[in-house]
């Protein structure tokens, strides 16, 4: 079994359009994260959640919109794709976010 | 706030020389520290890990790391590279309190020649 799974692997998508991510951890872990890797393999934190309850929200557009159904569950919507939103995105999970972070295999997003 | 450094952005090492990839951090507490590694294609993988006691740590596939709090570094080191370590390479920092989520330094590529 997948620690921490996300879904798609790839996208591949035209400006404008509306695109999300799915990412589930079966480890129990009370938190988790969306971060973005850049061209560059630079990783920045976007969010993070601690029992479904939003505790990190950095300088990310507000074309970005995490949802955490349950503590397992974080998904990634964003809205009106533009050519820079081209990364990698990971989804991680960790207990007590002050820990080991686990992350899925990455979504690598291409905006054309 | 806590920040990474990793001065050595590219190193190629020969298969089956010794490997040191350096890490400096600022926190203004002893941090917790990682080294993670990712794989073309692949997500991260947790190599090691410091949170308190000795400060010389061991982790996966023959690496171990050591804490310095005088220098603030935690390097990273193998004894002899294989062909498969070739990767690249990130140092992370975690802190007790306040934000709850890692910050990573920008990344060390290891190429491995044979």
């Amino acid at each position: 079994d997948t620690a921490v799974s996300q879904t798609p692997k790839y996208l591949v998508t035209q400006m404008g359009n509306d695109k999300s991510i799915k990412c589930e951890q079966n480890l129990g872990h009370d938190t988790m994260y969306w971060y973005k890797q850049d061209s560059k393999k630079f990783l920045k934190i976007m969010f993070s959640y601690n029992n479904k309850e939003l505790i990190i929200n950095e300088t990310v557009p507000n074309r970005f919109s995490p949802k955490s159904p349950d503590k397992a569950h974080l998904n990634l919507h964003i809205n009106s794709l533009e050519l820079g939103d081209s990364a990698v995105y990971f989804c991680a999970s960790s207990q007590g976010g002050q820990g080991e972070a686990f992350f899925g295999q990455g979504t690598r997003l291409t905006v054309v | 706030a806590q920040s990474v450094t990793q001065p050595d952005i590219h190193i190629t090492v020969s298969e089956g020389a010794s490997l040191e990839l350096r890490c400096n951090y600022s926190y203004g507490a002893t941090p917790y520290l990682f080294w993670y590694v990712q794989s073309p294609g692949q997500g991260l993988q947790l190599l090691l890990k410091y949170f308190s006691g000795d400060t010389l740590v061991q982790g996966i596939k023959g690496f171990e790391a050591e804490f310095k709090r005088s220098q603030s570094s935690f390097n990273l080191r193998k004894p002899s590279v294989h062909w498969s370590d070739a990767a690249e390479y990130f140092c992370a920092v975690g802190t007790h309190t306040g934000r709850r989520a890692l910050t990573f330094g920008s990344g060390t590529r290891l190429q491995v020649q044979p």
